[in-house]
Parts: structure tokens; sequence; C-alpha cells
């Protein structure tokens, strides 16, 4: 089974449809992210926990807002999609405590189409 | 601000060698990291360098010059798998919390 899942795989919304993309981890970590991924864009952090208890914008969290419900999960939501949210947005994990790198563990991605 | 910058696409024969470079620029620097994706796929970890030097992990290595804010990406003996976009990632500390920045990737194409 994969370390880290997300729900849904595909989505196709319309405008000003709200809309929750969801992130689960078994690999026991603290941290974890919501990115997006545009062509030619690279990766780009939309929004970053790392406890329950400590969530953090990243640099294009307008749009955007999260939970961190538990360790294991974290939701992401767009409260009135729009067009340009269209992207594969990704989750990570990570874990400093036990990792000095921080190498971040990527779920499979959600590919999200605003119509 | 923070910025990292590195070639949009790299086309190499398979059994070459091929450099991917990556210049940086940011406050609070820990270390520079290379992650791998494969179209359709999830980006994956490869190698992390914090310190001045030459890593090697197999075929790859990855190189750091701090003084230079540079690093670079070297695969070796290529192959078809190895086409996919590579992206340098730095590890900062702006604002008092620690992230990664990721560039905005190296396409790279191996070609028979």
């Amino acid at each position: 089974d994969a370390d880290v899942t997300q729900t849904p795989r595909n989505r196709i919304t319309k405008t000003g449809k709200r809309i929750m993309l969801e992130c689960s981890q078994t690999k026991g970590h603290d941290r974890m992210y919501w990115y997006r991924q545009d062509p030619g864009l690279g990766l780009r952090l939309i929004y970053y926990s790392f406890d329950v208890k400590d969530i953090n914008k990243g640099e294009i969290s307008d749009g955007y807002s999260v939970s961190r419900q538990a360790q294991a999960k974290f939701s992401l939501s767009l409260e009135s999609a729009i067009p340009n949210q269209t992207a594969l947005y990704f989750c990570a994990t990570s874990d400093l405590r036990r990792d000095s790198t921080d190498t971040q563990y990527f779920g499979p991605g959600t590919r999200l189409t605003v119509l | 601000g923070q910025s990292l910058e590195q070639p949009s696409e790299v086309t190499a024969v398979e059994g070459a060698i091929v450099q991917i470079n990556c210049t940086y620029q940011t406050s609070g620097f820990y270390g520079l990291s290379w992650y791998q994706q494969h179209d359709g796929g999830a980006p994956t970890f490869l190698s992390y360098n914090a310190l001045d030097g030459l890593e090697e992990t197999g075929r790859f290595s990855s190189f750091l010059s701090r003084s230079d804010s540079y690093g670079y990406l070297l695969l070796q003996e290529l192959q078809m798998k190895d086409s996919a976009s590579y992206f340098c990632a730095v590890r900062s500390s702006s604002d008092s919390s620690y992230k990664l920045i990721f560039g905005s990737g190296t396409r790279l194409l191996v070609r028979p």
C-alpha cells in the first residue's frame, strides 16, 4: 500500500463549486504539505503544516484553505473554484525529527480541472 | 527574494553523461536537493547536499558550492528510463520557517 495517498485522483468541476482534496499518510511523519504544479512552473507551495496545531501559508495560498484533522490527514479546500486553479496538486510529507535532509515524500497527485 | 534557476530542457544520448545545473538565491540556506519526476508521476527524492562537494549515489552524483550558490546533478551511463524532469530544491529558513523552494525543472530527453 502507498505511504501517501490522495483522493480523488482526478476531478472535473465547475467555476464557483467548493472542492476538497484529501491526503492521508501512513509514514508517521509530522510535516505535511500541499503543492500545485503547472506546466513550466515547477512545484509551488500552497500550505504546509508542521504538526496538527501548526499550519502556515505558502507562496500561493490565496483561494485555498486547509485542515489538519490528525497527524495523518491534511485536506485542501477550494472554497469557490476558478479556472486558473486547474492544475496538478500534490500532497507531501516529511519528518525533520528523524531525517535531517527533510526529504519529502509525495502522493500520486490529484488532477483538477475547473471549467 | 528566493529564486532558483535551471535549464528548461536538456537532450542527451543513451550511454552518455549529462549535467543539470542549478543556481539559487535564498536566505538561510540549509541544503540543496534533487528530485526526479516521470511524466504522470510524483516527484521522488534523488539526493541532498548540505556541504560543499560531491555526493555519489550509483549513476547519479550531486555537487554543491555554497560560496557560488550553485549545484549540479550529474547523470552517468544514461538510460532511456532517465528521461524525466529533474527539479532542484533549496531548503531555506526565510520568515522563521523551514521549507523547500523548488526550481521550475529541467526536462531531460534521452535519445537512443
